[in-house]
């Protein structure tokens, strides 16, 4: 039981350049999402889907975007990179956070845009 | 949207001694309130949380408490520990989506041995 992974843990990006963060979660549960945490702000939610084939913006949405795949995977894609994206990326789930059920994270990925 | 405010951003306690996180949040309807605490480079953990029908809970060193009145909840570690040394972050999940966790900056806990 891995939990929740994600790839890669560390990457360095050029400007402008592309690329895409992967997650899967073999927990069952229904909801994914994506935050990213910088020095000082805490962790603060990209993109969410709340349910297989749905997605939903987060607080901080600008310049990515994202893929449920299945229940198990989703995905979030930087078109093309910025500095200002510069950050860890944690991917996590759970099930309704409202009844009380913990998100779960994964180990995080470090990206450096240069 | 929710928006939870986190106090202090660092605390430095002596080992033996309590620490005590407090955080306020703004959306009345707000039912769910973990706590993480983050070791560096690692992924946040949940330690304790409490939901909106309980005021107070207790996990060994760790309790948290709720004011729902006053919108605010805190974190007491007692009995400090040099492991117990981490970023702490307080998080609220809003009345009206079961899908968003808002966090605060989080506190970097310091204990001395």
């Amino acid at each position: 039981n891995a939990g929740v992974t994600q790839t890669p843990k560390f990457q360095v990006l050029k400007t402008g350049q592309s690329m895409t963060l992967q997650c899967a979660q073999d927990m069952n549960h229904n909801s994914m999402y994506w935050y990213r945490q910088d020095p000082g702000m805490g962790l603060r939610l990209i993109y969410y889907s709340a349910s297989e084939g749905t997605t939903d913006k987060g607080e901080v949405p600008n310049g990515y975007n994202v893929s449920r795949l299945n229940k198990r995977e989703f995905s979030l894609r930087l078109e093309s990179a910025a500095p200002s994206q510069t950050s860890v990326y944690f991917c996590a789930s759970s099930d309704p956070l409202g009844a009380g059920n913990t998100i779960y994270f994964g180990e995080g990925s470090w990206l450096t845009v240069v | 949207g929710e928006n939870v405010e986190q106090h202090p951003s660092t605390l430095s306690v002596q080992e033996g001694d309590s620490a005590v996180i407090k955080c306020t949040y703004s959306d009345s309807a707000s039912n769910y309130f973990p706590w993480y605490k983050q070791e560096l480079g690692k992924r946040p953990q949940l330690i304790i949380d409490i939901r909106s029908n309980v005021g107070e809970k207790k996990d060994q060193r760790i309790a948290v408490t709720l004011n729902k009145t006053a919108k605010h909840f805190s974190l007491h570690i007692t009995e400090t520990q040099p492991e117990d040394s981490a970023v702490y972050f307080c998080a609220a999940v809003g009345g009206g989506s079961n899908y968003k966790l808002t966090f605060g900056k989080g506190t970097l806990l310091t204990v001395n041995p």
